[in-house]
């Protein structure tokens, strides 16, 4: 399966900045995934990353706040924008393999 | 709508004890998944199945797609094993998105 490189694995951020993280696949994927972990809670989907097209967002995330690139079918970035304490959270990306979901190491990111 | 819900939502034990892990989803599905979260948050995958029974060493699955469960079983428990095991499942209506239960928080007592 594909072995997916996620940068930083974790950071402290003043709020008002913004972070971006990002994920390297070791093989080219369609489709790429990013996801938040807030405290305690589950995993939430926040948009899928196709390469050469916008990101599609999920009930709840919008573009202005984590705006995504996917250049290539083995890269991609998440930002996190104007951040606040909220989005403390442990971020991570995804592929979608032959036999089931791969992920990355994640971010996690305390805003402060 | 579509569902994903896991029990117990957590569980304590002695090393050495088993237990079992219960995944009830909502609908027909393309692909389930157990995952391990270890303390520094990483997702470990311990089982793709979809359907049928496997085994890796202490661990073992078992999803039965008509009646829309799996569990995960894990034997002689070892305080390594603690963390937080996720069911996750991509539905047939749902096809390309993966949706997390709320986890099963494991405690192994030494």
């Amino acid at each position: 399966s594909a072995v997916i490189s996620q940068k930083p694995s974790r950071d402290i951020c003043q709020r008002g900045t913004s972070l971006t993280i990002q994920c390297q696949v070791d093989s080219q994927v369609t489709m790429m995934f990013w996801y938040r972990q807030q405290p305690g809670q589950s995993l939430t989907l926040i948009a899928t990353a196709n390469q050469g097209s916008e990101a599609t967002y999920e009930s709840g995330f919008v573009i202005d706040k984590f705006p995504i690139s996917r250049p290539n079918l083995t890269f991609s970035t998440l930002t996190v924008s104007n951040m606040s304490p909220e989005d403390s959270s442990i971020y991570l990306c995804s592929t979608r393999q032959l036999y089931g979901y791969t992920f990355g190491s994640g971010t996690r990111l305390t805003v402060v | 709508g579509i569902q994903v819900e896991q029990s117990p939502p957590d569980l304590i034990l002695q090393e050495g004890a088993n237990s079992t892990l219960r995944c009830n989803f909502s609908d027909s599905v393309n692909n389930l998944q157990w995952f391990h979260q270890n303390p520094w948050g990483q997702l470990i995958n311990l089982f793709y199945i979809p359907s049928g029974t496997k085994q890796n060493g202490r661990l073992s699955a078992t999803t039965v797609a008509t009646e829309r469960y799996s569990l995960l079983y894990i034997s002689s428990s070892q305080t390594t094993d603690s963390g937080v095991y996720f069911c996750a499942v991509e539905f047939h209506t749902n096809a390309g998105k993966s949706t997390f239960g709320d986890g099963t928080t494991l405690t192994v007592k030494p």
